[in-house]
């Protein structure tokens, strides 16, 4: 089946533009996560939903970011008012049920940021 | 203190010996402990997860666990050059075993014929 798609897959932006980031997790699965990679690093988490729960925010870096998730299924995360610094890999994943456990999550291929 | 440590590596093998992959976390009561592989340009993949401690093989993967010294480790077998890639820790936040993982920055693992 298929797995969990963004868009776009790159994105260049200039500073101070707000952007949208796209994230269909995998049918059914109840939990999406979205994360951040910067050259070199490891993830980052940003924020995780996990079915009608309010939405674990403690990873989002600045009130520029925000994301929410519509009918538990397709999410989109806002990056307002860009700066170079956001430049990264922003990676979206999805699981069957809530984080952890033998819940796996699986990654889509990411969107590529670049703010000039 | 990161949450999450791995060295960065690279640490390099030769093809068919054994690579050990390292990782120490700081949230004591941390549940459950994943790594992922990434090659580069990809996105993360699971390769094994472990909740308890002592070790748990899956082909020529091994994971061990030892939460009383807070460490993680990853031992891979016959190391092939399609080993190559970044390998990630990740633990779950908090004393329950669900919720959002905290990776590790990745090591780099090179597997040189």
């Amino acid at each position: 089946g298929a797995g969990v798609s963004q868009s776009p897959s790159n994105k260049v932006t200039e500073k101070g533009k707000d952007v949208e980031l796209r994230c269909d997790p995998i049918s059914g699965h109840t939990a999406l996560y979205w994360y951040r990679q910067s050259l070199g690093q490891g993830l980052e988490f940003l924020i995780y939903f996990q079915g009608n729960s309010a939405p674990d925010k403690s990873g989002l870096p600045s009130d520029r970011f925000s994301a929410e998730r519509t009918g538990g299924s397709v999410s989109t995360l806002t990056i307002q008012r860009t700066q170079q610094e956001d430049s990264a890999v922003y990676l979206c994943a999805s699981s069957l049920g809530p984080a952890g456990g033998d819940n796996e999550q699986f990654f889509g291929p990411g969107t590529r940021l670049t703010v000039l | 203190q990161k949450e999450v440590e791995q060295n960065s590596g690279p640490l390099s093998v030769p093809e068919g010996a054994i690579a050990s992959l390292n990782c120490t976390y700081s949230d004591r009561v941390s549940q459950s402990f994943f790594w992922y592989r990434q090659y580069s340009g990809k996105s993360p993949e699971l390769i094994m997860s472990i909740y308890s401690n002592g070790d748990k093989e899956d082909g020529r993967f091994t994971a061990q666990l030892n939460k009383a010294s807070q460490y993680v480790s990853l031992l891979i077998r016959d190391s092939q050059p399609s080993d190559s890639a970044t390998y990630l820790c990740a633990v779950t936040h908090g004393s329950s075993n669900t919720g959002k993982l905290i990776f590790g920055q990745g090591t780099t693992l090179q597997v040189k014929p």
